[in-house]
């Protein structure tokens, strides 16, 4: 089984529709990471959290927010979707102890119409 | 200006070359380096780390620039699998954010 999964792998929407997108680890990482990916731009980190009670903003989080179940559940939510959150989204964990290595899920590809 | 830049290639060789390419960043305060590896439409990997003084595993060899700030990548003996995008990764602080390149593609043939 995979260490880090995500639900759902692919999802259609329509424009201001509201999207939660679920991350799962099995790694037993404190550290956990939303990003999404663009043709030509890189990954582009939305937020992160460092344990359960800590939450923080990335670099592009309008638009987003994140829900830290437990440690080994982090979601990201898309309140109203809007086209230009058309994207691939990947979610990562990592060890604080283990030289910043991030270990990540296979993506969704998210549409948004 | 973005802080990690590649170039996007692509990057067409045979196999049995040898294909390098590298990645500058902006800050010159960065302290780590790395590469990953993204094959179309997968999740990204860690191919190797990138110490001061170089460093190779197996037929991949990196090196750091600091005074010119970039680190390279170069792949020897290139085989088929080797086809994927490395992503050129930096980070800034002690924070474990990465700051992640739009990745160089390369392409090997047979």
């Amino acid at each position: 089984d995979a260490d880090v999964t995500q639900t759902p792998r692919n999802r259609i929407t329509k424009t201001g529709k509201r999207i939660m997108l679920e991350c799962s680890q099995t790694k037993g990482h404190d550290r956990m990471y939303w990003y999404r990916q663009d043709p030509g731009l890189g990954l582009r980190l939305i937020y992160y959290s460092f344990d359960v009670k800590d939450i923080n903003k990335g670099e592009i989080s309008d638009g987003y927010s994140v829900s830290r179940q437990a440690q080994a559940k982090f979601s990201l939510s898309l309140e109203s979707a809007i086209p230009n959150q058309t994207a691939l989204y990947f979610c990562a964990t990592s060890d604080p102890r283990g030289a910043y290595e991030q270990f990540f899920g296979p993506g969704t590809r998210l549409t948004v119409l | 200006r973005k802080e990690v830049e590649q170039d996007p290639g692509p990057f067409n060789v045979p196999e049995g070359a040898t294909v390098a390419f590298n990645c500058t960043y902006s800050n010159s305060a960065s302290q780590s380096f790395f590469w990953y590896r993204q094959d179309c439409r997968k999740e990204p990997k860690l191919l190797m780390s990138v110490y001061s003084s170089g460093n190779e595993d197996g037929r991949f060899t990196a090196q750091l620039n600091r005074a010119s700030q970039y680190i390279s990548l170069l792949i020897r003996d290139s085989k088929l699998s080797d086809s994927a995008t490395y992503l050129c990764v930096v980070n800034d602080s002690n924070d474990y954010k990465l700051s992640f390149g739009a990745g160089t593609t390369v392409t090997v043939r047979a």
